[in-house]
């Protein structure tokens, strides 16, 4: 069965500091990933995918994200941490299926201090 | 967040009450979902429309009955609810093909039930 762990409740850093929010999936077949970003009393906004290709997948606000086969994991990073980060981040990894079914990990509150 | 629209942002109701949740999608997309999320649990899938279709029902109480009249628009009907249906009710939709899978959030609406 497909599964996504997001293993820290809450990851904080400082601002300027490059940030990692980690991500490991369980998956049968090739996995299709995503990070989604929420901030607070909005929906969930995507920022980014991996599908297939090149490890390193580019996103939104400049966030990317490393896909790691043999680790199974798929950590999103960000250079330089803003302020305006601060958000829930969730991965999610596509279920079987014929549609769209996304299977979210719990969530990682991301705090950047100033 | 104009591309996937949610009424009313809050709603407030009594266990006796009858409410409706209303989600429409400008995208063009032909699946559609509702996703309830609690505090301190993951995302959970609720309800997944295909072409107006119920492709999935998460083994979800009867006190919540969704409706898709068409492609753009979703409800979900509330009646006897319990205080423990308190929750953020998110819409989403996608469009069912090989190259895109990501999902596009609604706000939410903040359901309180008294």
């Amino acid at each position: 069965a497909q599964s996504v762990a997001q293993p820290e409740d809450q990851v904080n850093v400082a601002e300027g500091n490059p940030l990692t929010v980690k991500c490991t999936y369980s998956v049968s077949g090739n996995p299709y990933l995503f990070w989604y970003v929420q901030y607070p009393n909005r929906g969930l906004q995507f920022l980014l995918k991996y599908i297939t290709g090149d490890n390193l997948v580019k996103g939104s606000y400049g966030f990317e994200a490393e896909f790691n086969k043999s680790q199974t994991s798929f950590h999103l990073k960000k250079p330089s941490a803003l302020v305006s980060d601060s958000a829930l981040y969730f991965c999610a990894v596509r279920g079987s299926g014929g549609y769209n079914k996304l299977i979210f990990g719990a969530g990682t509150r991301l705090a950047v201090h100033p | 967040e104009t591309g996937v629209t949610q009424t009313p942002r809050h709603l407030v109701m009594g266990m006796t009450n009858k409410k409706s949740l209303k989600c429409e999608q400008h995208l063009g997309h032909n699946a559609m979902y509702w996703y309830k999320q609690s505090a301190k649990k993951p995302l959970e899938l609720m309800f997944v429309y295909n072409f107006k279709e119920q492709t999935e029902n998460n083994s979800v109480p009867s006190r919540f009955s969704p409706e898709c009249p068409n492609s753009s628009h979703l409800f979900l009907h509330l009646h006897t609810l319990q205080p423990e249906d308190s929750a953020l009710y998110l819409c989403a939709s996608s469009q069912d093909n090989r190259d895109t899978y990501e999902q596009y959030f609604g706000p939410g609406t903040r359901l309180t039930v008294t």
